[in-house]
């Protein structure tokens, strides 16, 4: 089974309309991440998560809000779609314990979000 | 305001030649970390190859391997003997002692038959 898990994998949804992209992991890493991919543009941070009550905006928070209902679930809604919404989202985690060394991102399989 | 910036959006190789990727990163940290993910036709994001900005040594895993050179703030990244598996983007990524990622735009590699 995947370390961390992505729903839906696609989805294709109206101007309008608000949209839930879920994501849980089982790596035990209190920090989880949303991305969004644009071609060209490479992936963007829209929101992290440090720990259940730590929350905070990255580069481009604008239209989009968080809930991390527990460590091991980190869910991005979109309250109100709109086209340029439309991107791959990535979720990733990572591991809050300080080695003294890094600590790699691991990604979910992305969403594919179209926006009509 | 961290970047980072990779200036090759799509690049050709043949099959079992070499090939080197180019990122370039600004910073006014001292210790950060830098990372290369590969992502194939699947979409899914694979870690290849990562250095710590302390230490010298140019990091290597199989047929990876970077020339990193701080001084340029140049992180590239080398792929010997390339493989049709290896046809993917590929991002470069840099991460402060924050732990927030800032990725580049991606080079898309094609290995040719």
């Amino acid at each position: 089974d995947a370390d961390v898990t992505q729903t839906p994998r696609n989805r294709i949804t109206k101007t309008g309309k608000r949209i839930m992209l879920e994501c849980s992991q089982t790596k035990g890493h209190d920090r989880m991440y949303w991305y969004r991919q644009d071609p060209g543009l490479g992936l963007r941070l829209i929101y992290y998560s440090f720990d259940v009550k730590d929350i905070n905006k990255g580069e481009i928070s604008d239209g989009y809000s968080v809930s991390r209902q527990a460590q091991a679930k980190f869910s991005l809604s979109l309250e109100s779609a709109i086209p340029n919404q439309t991107a791959l989202y990535f979720c990733a985690t990572s591991d809050r314990r300080d080695r003294g060394y890094w600590d790699e991102q691991f990604f979910g399989p992305g969403t594919r979000l179209t926006v009509l | 305001a961290q970047t980072v910036t990779q200036s090759q959006p799509e690049m050709s190789v043949q099959e079992a030649e070499t090939v080197t990727l180019s990122c370039t990163y600004d910073t006014s940290e001292n210790n950060y970390y830098l990372f290369w993910y590969k992502q194939p036709p699947s979409r899914q994001m694979i870690l290849v190859i990562r250095q710590e900005a302390y230490k010298q040594q140019n990091a290597t895993e199989n047929r990876f391997s970077v020339n990193f050179q701080k001084a340029a703030k140049s992180f590239s990244l080398k792929i010997s003997d390339s493989q049709l598996g290896d046809t993917a983007m590929y991002f470069c990524a840099f991460m402060k002692q924050e732990r927030k990622f800032y990725f580049g735009s991606g080079t898309k590699l094609n290995v040719k038959p």
